[in-house]
């Protein structure tokens, strides 16, 4: 059973859109929510982080928005241009020690130039 | 060190063979997870260790899997008698105890004919 619903699974964006998507998850024992980025071929690569404790975190074009209440996450990638195109994937893990991932199905996003 | 290590990146095997994979983590994290991802889905979590100690196992590790950390260093993860269900990549990350971000290997792809 995922623990981490994701959504869309595929996007496709023009040069300097807006990109967003979507994470779900159900355990509230969850305190920490990384996003990844990942190229073909390659290990998923740390992208931005949040904790429950702020609603909105951002680093350079990427931000993320957290909803305790409706157990909700997004990430949005402004301006986004090509070399943005990589699969991306939600994350969640609990706290208390215990630091495996639960990971969303992952959003393939395409931005066309 | 320039990160996590995986070795192979690609291996082919007959069904019913063993096949063993290495792991090199960045040398002062301590915390070494092993990760399988199949195609279209984010990873999941097989197995961690801190320092040499496998402190946790997923219920998708058969009987068939196992994995080891000797020196508290590199790892191994053995898959024996593979069948065309394991093929998949197998992804290793690693941390500092206490940290919440991962660094991932680039991973081992495995294919099962």
């Amino acid at each position: 059973q995922q623990q981490v619903k994701q959504s869309p699974q595929s996007l496709i964006v023009q040069k300097g859109g807006i990109s967003i998507i979507n994470c779900a998850y159900e355990n509230t024992a969850f305190d920490y929510f990384p996003w990844y980025q990942q190229f073909p071929g390659k290990g998923p690569a740390l992208l931005i982080a949040i904790r429950p404790d702020v609603s909105e975190k951002k680093e350079g074009r990427f931000t993320i928005s957290f909803n305790k209440s409706a157990k909700q996450f997004s990430l949005h990638i402004m301006d986004s241009q090509p070399g943005d195109s990589a699969t991306y994937f939600c994350a969640a893990s609990p706290g208390s020690n215990d630091y495996k991932l639960s990971f969303g199905a992952g959003t393939t996003v395409t931005v066309r130039a | 060190d320039t990160g996590v290590s995986q070795d192979p990146r690609h291996k082919i095997t007959k069904r019913g063979q063993n096949v063993t994979f290495r792991c090199d983590p960045i040398s002062e994290h301590n915390r070494l997870y092993w990760y399988r991802q199949t195609l279209g889905q984010g990873p999941e979590f097989l197995t961690y260790f801190q320092n040499e100690a496998q402190l946790e196992k997923s219920r998708l590790l058969s009987d068939r899997f196992s994995a080891e950390r000797p020196k508290g260093s590199f790892s191994t993860l053995e898959i024996q008698r593979t069948e065309q269900g394991d093929s998949a990549m197998y992804l290793c990350a690693s941390s500092l105890a206490g940290g919440r971000g991962y660094t991932f290997g680039s991973g081992t792809r495995l294919t099962v004919v």
